[in-house]
């Protein structure tokens, strides 16, 4: 099993684009989420979804969308990134009947000029 | 809201010191608790948990004790390692299997040989 893998590792914007952050799973976890962490601030939920087809927002999902069409991927869009987006983002999956046993992937760095 | 507070770093040590990373919750109901450990470059890792009251939770040297009567699980070892360096997560669960997972600020620890 790969786990949790995230693509790209790390990514440059410039203010005003777009793009998408790529999350997979591959041990048919229910439940996916996205963070991101800034210094001195911990992990804040962005968005996160209990199964295929199912979203909802978290602690901080303004400028960010996402989508779950299969079990395994769960993309988080930035329609226009902004440089308050600058920041580490991780993807975390998890069995909702292991709701304790949450698995993080590596983490994209993004930075918005 | 539910929300987890932890000793701000960073926090440096000597090998083989006594190490204690504080924790406090706001929670209602019976949450799970959990440390998490970040090493350098890499994603979140779970550390140890606790699922209720006066369990203690243990992985590699390291010890915490869901204390419900003074909302606390801090983190301790008896011996650090220059290999413990890293930053360390504090972190609840809701009673609810959904329930989302939230996170403290974080501690950096270094190890100083």
């Amino acid at each position: 099993n790969a786990g949790v893998t995230q693509t790209p590792k790390f990514q440059v914007l410039k203010t005003g684009q777009s793009m998408t952050l790529q999350c997979a799973q591959d041990m048919n976890h229910e439940y996916m989420s996205w963070y991101r962490q800034d210094p001195g601030m911990g992990l804040r939920l962005i968005h996160y979804s209990v199964g295929a087809g199912i979203t909802d927002q978290g602690e901080v999902p303004n400028g960010y969308n996402v989508s779950r069409s299969t079990t395994e991927d769960f993309p988080l869009r930035l329609l226009s990134a902004a440089p308050s987006q600058t920041s580490v983002y991780f993807c975390a999956s998890r069995q909702t009947s292991l709701p304790d046993t949450q698995y993080f992937g590596p983490g994209t760095r993004l930075t918005v000029l | 809201g539910d929300s987890v507070t932890q000793m701000e770093g960073p926090v440096t040590l000597s090998e083989e010191a006594f190490l204690t990373i504080n924790c406090t919750y706001t929670a209602t109901g019976y949450p799970s608790l959990f440390w998490y450990v970040q090493y350098p470059g890499e994603g979140l890792q779970l550390l140890l948990k606790a699922t209720k009251a006066d369990d203690k939770g243990s992985n590699k040297g390291f010890e915490a004790t869901y204390r419900k009567e003074t909302t606390s699980f801090h983190l301790e070892k008896g011996s650090v390692q220059v290999s413990d360096s890293a930053v360390y997560f504090c972190a609840l669960r809701g009673d609810s299997s959904a329930s989302k997972i939230i996170f403290g600020s974080g501690t950096r620890l270094s190890i100083r040989p």
